[in-house]
């Protein structure tokens, strides 16, 4: 079946630009995660959605960032007023419902982007 | 939230085990350990993960010792297609019930030759 999906694949923007970045998780995930990995860095956790439980935001590192997620598919990782430090890969991940021991994440390709 | 610490790269020989370290001396006894592994350009893989007990699976085996205080990922037959950086995650449970994964910034390991 098919994976997760992020689009774009790539994406250069100007300083002060508003993005938006999708993320179509695999059918049937109900908890989906965003993450940023800077260049030569591991990844910085940003956002969490878990079925209908508030999302845990705790990543998000300014008011800039924002996510939705519709039911349990498509989310949107938005990031408004663009800077040369928001300059990254932007990882996708979904994982089954959680509550298990087992809840392995499952990473789409990522959306790099680039602020100039 | 409890994190981890691993040595920023390691070398390893084609066909010798690959041992990669991992501290985690802050974990709670309800979180979990988990390993991925980035290969250039791709998303992160999930590896093996566990609690208290030794793990095995077809990719590698996982050792934590009894205090949990650390753990170790062996690759019993290293490839060079192992060459990736690898990340040992703890996974917390927020006051809310959800989960997280607190990622490190890995070990980048290269099989040579």
């Amino acid at each position: 079946g098919a994976g997760v999906s992020q689009s774009p694949s790539n994406k250069v923007t100007e300083k002060g630009k508003d993005v938006e970045l999708r993320c179509d998780p695999i059918s049937g995930h109900t908890a989906l995660y965003w993450y940023r990995q800077r260049l030569g860095q591991g990844l910085e956790f940003l956002i969490y959605f878990q079925g209908n439980s508030a999302p845990d935001k705790s990543g998000l590192p300014s008011d800039r960032f924002s996510a939705e997620r519709t039911g349990e598919s498509v989310s949107t990782l938005t990031i408004q007023r663009t800077q040369q430090e928001d300059s990254a890969v932007y990882l996708c991940a979904s994982s089954p419902l959680g509550g298990t021991s087992y809840n392995e994440q499952f990473f789409g390709p990522g959306t790099r982007l680039t602020v100039l | 939230d409890a994190k981890t610490t691993q040595p920023p790269s390691m070398d390893c020989a084609e066909g010798r085990a690959a041992n990669l370290p991992c501290n985690h001396s802050t974990i709670s006894g309800n979180e979990y350990v988990y390993w991925y592994r980035q290969i250039h350009s791709q998303g992160p893989q999930y590896i093996i993960h566990g609690l208290k007990n030794n793990e095995t699976n077809e990719m590698a085996s996982l050792i934590i010792t009894e205090d949990r205080k650390s753990s170790t990922l062996i690759l019993p037959h290293a490839t060079l297609r192992d060459t990736a950086v690898y990340y040992c995650i703890v996974r917390v449970v927020s006051t809310s019930g959800t989960y997280k994964y607190i990622f490190g910034t890995g070990t980048r390991l290269k099989v040579l030759a």
